[in-house]
């Protein structure tokens, strides 16, 4: 149980473009998910914070603007990546909560994006 | 504000062989922390935790690690490395006091190889 899968795992899209990733909680609800951003040989840094039918918040520095989050149900958030730069090229990852009382975040497998 | 420190970004042991993982963590409150897993090209996947009760906490995968608070250490370690234990580890703590949607504090990581 507790699986979250990211569509798509890898993605390539020209400088400028806008690049949608899906996170799914598969098989339970998960009341809060998280995105991160891995750099290379890096560890995670927490991008934001969503709930599910209100507004993501965002860690400081991050542009909301330029990372449109929505948790439009309580399986499924999905993050765009709007007007994409070489500089954006990363690993993100997501995670989801099943509950405030369930105090594990399962990671999705990432996706890996790649701005030429 | 609440951070860990993995002191080695690389170990490296022969398969058989004791494993050690190290990490620190600096906490104004007493910390939850957590041992996450990373194999290439899949999703972190959570070892074990430590919320406050006792302080040897047993994982999967033959895992377990020590909460010592005297020293301000959470330590992983496995008596016996396998070769699938070749991986990206990283020591988490829970910033804030309790809260599961209280976001996770990502140490730097440690890549263990396993020799044959």
């Amino acid at each position: 149980g507790a699986v979250v899968s990211q569509h798509p795992s890898r993605v390539i899209c020209k400088s400028g473009t806008s690049v949608k990733i899906e996170c799914r909680s598969l098989d339970f609800q998960a009341t809060t998910m998280f995105w991160y951003r891995q750099f290379p040989k890096q560890s995670l840094m927490l991008m934001a914070t969503s709930n599910e039918g209100s507004k993501a918040t965002y860690e400081q520095g991050v542009e909301k603007d330029k990372f449109l989050i929505n948790h439009a149900s309580l399986t499924l958030s999905t993050l765009t990546v709007t007007s994409a730069h070489p500089e954006d090229s990363s690993f993100y990852i997501c995670s989801a909560l099943a509950g405030v009382m369930i105090d594990t975040q399962y990671f999705g497998p990432g996706t890996r994006l790649t701005v030429l | 504000a609440q951070s860990v420190t993995q002191l080695d970004s690389h170990v490296s042991v022969s398969e058989g062989t004791p494993v050690l993982l190290r990490c620190n963590y600096s906490s104004s409150y007493s910390p939850s922390l957590f041992w996450y897993v990373q194999h290439p090209n899949k999703g972190l996947q959570l070892l074990l935790k430590y919320t406050s009760a006792a302080t040897l906490v047993k994982g999967i995968n033959g895992f377990e690690a020590e909460f010592k608070k005297s020293e301000t250490s959470f330590h992983l370690t496995k008596p016996s490395a396998h070769m699938s234990d070749a991986a990206e580890y990283f020591c988490v703590v829970r910033d804030g006091y309790g809260g599961a949607t209280n976001k996770l504090i990502f140490g730097t990581g440690t890549l263990l190889a396993v020799q044959p």
